[in-house]
């Protein structure tokens, strides 16, 4: 079954830090573009990163460009994405999702999101 | 990146069809035809249910339409069902390689 588990959310103090983690089972990560995209509580959702199949190319949402890092690693068919200097406005439930295999693509398996708290 | 717009909500009986747009610009539903659309009941992951303007993943009932005119993009559902009560989301990839989503359309089916 193709499929993507989130983890690692939780609360964190403002200017905190939090990595969360995607593992990726049904099929191989690195032949997609991945995504993480993010829905705060009782509003829309936002785009947050995106990372291409071959990992070379990473692209952020100006929000959170600089304090945001989205990384794989192949041998464990996982993603991540590092949150550094958080803000209470990045309180949200954190998505990671697939996309297309040569292009952004349409975003066709989601995660079931992990929550992330920014609260002193 | 401005997000895209598309009315709060709307409504309408079962049986009947209903149309949600979803505006942008040149520089993103305008210049790609890479629209998408997702269905997201209370508490739930997002489901892609149109990709690529016209394109319904397998599974996804055909009473559910994509399509698009300038700048401005459209989800169709006919026939409306109970089961369609929810809300719904547009995106489209932009010309700064990032990706956009509308507010979301909140449809109730009277």
């Amino acid at each position: 079954e193709v499929q993507l588990v989130e983890s690692g959310g939780g609360l964190v103090q403002p200017g905190g830090s939090l990595r969360l983690s995607c593992a990726a089972s049904g099929f191989t990560l690195s032949s997609y573009w991945m995504h993480w995209v993010r829905q705060a509580p009782g509003k829309g959702l936002m785009w947050v990163s995106h990372v291409n199949s071959d990992g070379s190319t990473t692209t952020y949402a100006d929000s959170v460009k600089g304090r945001f890092t989205i990384s794989g690693d192949n041998a464990k068919n996982t993603l991540f994405l590092q949150m550094n200097s958080l803000r209470a406005e990045d309180t949200a439930v954190y998505y990671c999702v697939r996309g297309g295999r040569h292009t952004s693509g349409a975003f066709d398996i989601w995660g079931q999101g992990t929550m992330v708290t920014v609260s002193s | 990146q401005s997000a895209l717009t598309q009315p709060a909500s709307v409504s309408g009986s079962p049986g009947q069809s209903i149309t949600i747009s979803c505006t942008g610009t040149s520089s993103d539903v305008g210049g790609y035809n890479y629209v998408s659309w997702y269905q997201q009941h209370p508490g739930k992951a997002p489901k892609l249910m149109i990709y690529d303007v016209t394109n319904r993943p397998s599974g996804v009932s055909n009473r559910f339409s994509g399509s698009k005119s300038g700048n401005t993009a459209s989800l169709t559902i006919s026939g409306l069902q109970a089961e369609d009560e929810s809300n719904y989301y547009c995106s489209s990839y932009t010309t700064r390689s990032t990706v956009v989503f509308g507010g979301g359309t909140k449809l109730t089916v009277l």
